[in-house]
């Protein structure tokens, strides 16, 4: 069975400190993908990246990035410089190897970033 | 890029009556569609999987005849809760893929059931 976990529940951050938001997943899929998701207090699910498991290159968009290790089982999230509106439920999320497969969600990182 | 319109974001109900959401790919053709229930400071978990023209998947624990979905065309899937009790109250999100790209989800439709 599929299964990810997000040790951290919550996080606070002051404002451009970095934070790091840990996901660690379990699958015996040999392709799957990997999501992070930003939930904001409006509810939406805002899409961050998708990854698929033979692309282990680490990404960077603007201030986030991503490190991929197949090794450990990891997919953590990183924040740089953060800000006031980084502030959501971050979610990280698996699928398996076909298309039109469900996303099984960790329970989220809730990260307030404060002034 | 690929949008998904859930309809409505809100809704309040009375306990006993039935609600139906809405879930339109516009851009693109979905075969399948995923609803999703979230309840306050949880996750998202998988309700069932709606398939255009068959019979929907449900979860294990997920009534089948209390969430009808119906997923008459490409870009439509409805969940209609019937019967809706307060603890039905929760936020329902779809989600479809195209033939690439990631899932993209709906906004959302928060439920409250007096």
């Amino acid at each position: 069975a599929q299964k990810v976990t997000q040790a951290q529940t919550e996080i606070s951050v002051v404002e451009k400190e970095d934070v790091t938001l840990d996901c660690v997943y379990e699958t015996r899929d040999t392709t799957y993908y990997l999501f992070w998701y930003k939930q904001p207090p409006s509810g939406e699910l805002v899409f961050l990246i998708r990854r698929n498991s033979f692309d282990e290159q680490n990404e960077i968009s603007g201030r986030y990035s991503w490190n991929f290790q197949k090794s450990t089982s990891s997919f953590n999230f990183t924040i740089t410089a953060s800000q006031v509106v980084d502030s959501a439920v971050y979610f990280c999320a698996l699928s398996g190897n076909s298309g039109n497969t469900p996303l099984v969600f960790g329970k989220g990182t809730r990260l307030s970033v404060i002034a | 890029g690929a949008v998904v319109s859930q309809h409505p974001s809100w809704v309040i109900c009375k306990s006993g009556t039935s609600v139906k959401i809405e879930c339109r790919s516009l851009d693109f053709q979905a075969t399948t569609m995923f609803w999703y229930r979230q309840f306050p400071k949880q996750s998202l978990m998988l309700m069932a999987t709606s398939n255009e023209g068959s019979k929907a998947t449900y979860e294990q624990g997920v009534e089948k005849d209390k969430f009808l979905i119906n997923h008459a065309s490409l870009t439509l899937s409805t969940l209609t809760v019937t019967s809706a009790h307060p603890e039905d109250s929760s936020f329902y999100i779809c989600s479809a893929e195209g033939n690439r790209g990631p899932l993209h989800f709906g906004n959302g439709t928060r439920l409250t059931v007096t």
